[in-house]
């Protein structure tokens, strides 16, 4: 089956800019999860959700950053007024579930660069 | 917060060698492991996952070991191939959490 896939690939915008990077998860899989690489570093949480619902949001910077998943499935994570410092690699992961045996599998990514 | 340290940051060996990819963790609380690879510019691919309870896997050439009470991880790679030259990064879930935390990743590169 198809894994987790995220689009866009890239996405370059200007400073002050609003992006969306879409998520969709391996079908079936109740657990999202979005992350962010910088270069040189390991992926950082940003934001889990638990079927619908935002289940922890504690990674999130700042109140610019705001994500959904309105039907359980696709997620999106929106960024407002977007900074220099906001360019990274934002990568998605989906999981069957929380048990302790459950993978979180990833997608590509989408690399944001901001100008 | 956990802490995840990988040892070392990069290695060079030539194809054929068995090595080593060190994880150390601060927080023994863990819930489980997993080890990924990352190639140029792509995604993360799940190599690995160790529960809390189990002390290793095995998949192929690729081994993984467990010491909560340390805090420490290994993944061993037998008879190298340049195919596995990647970043291998090593990523702990705790009890009381649902995000890994992920160390800064060992970069491999194995040469003909």
């Amino acid at each position: 089956g198809a894994g987790v896939s995220q689009t866009p690939s890239n996405k370059v915008t200007e400073k002050g800019k609003y992006v969306e990077l879409r998520c969709d998860p391996i079908s079936g899989h109740t657990a999202l999860y979005w992350y962010r690489q910088s270069l040189g570093q390991g992926p950082e949480f940003l934001i889990y959700f638990q079927g619908t619902g935002a289940a922890d949001d504690s990674g999130l910077p700042n109140d610019r950053f705001f994500a959904v998943r309105p039907e359980g499935s696709v997620s999106t994570l929106k960024i407002q007024r977007t900074e220099r410092g906001d360019s990274a690699v934002y990568l998605c992961a989906s999981s069957p579930g929380l048990a302790s045996y459950n993978e979180q599998f990833f997608g590509p990514g989408t690399r944001l660069t901001v100008l | 917060k956990q802490e995840v340290t990988q040892i070392p940051a990069a290695l060079s060996v030539p194809e054929g060698e068995n090595l080593v990819l060190n994880c150390s963790f601060t927080d023994s609380a863990i819930y489980n492991l997993q080890w990924f690879r990352q190639d140029p510019g792509k995604g993360l691919t799940s190599l690995l996952l160790i529960q809390s309870s189990q002390r290793e896997q095995t998949s192929g050439r690729l081994n993984a070991s467990l010491d909560k009470s340390s805090g420490r991880s290994t993944l061993y790679i037998a008879a190298s191939q340049p195919g596995d030259s990647a970043t291998y990064l090593c990523a702990v879930r705790l009890n009381s959490g649902y995000a890994l935390n992920f160390g800064k990743g060992t970069s491999l590169l194995v040469t003909p």
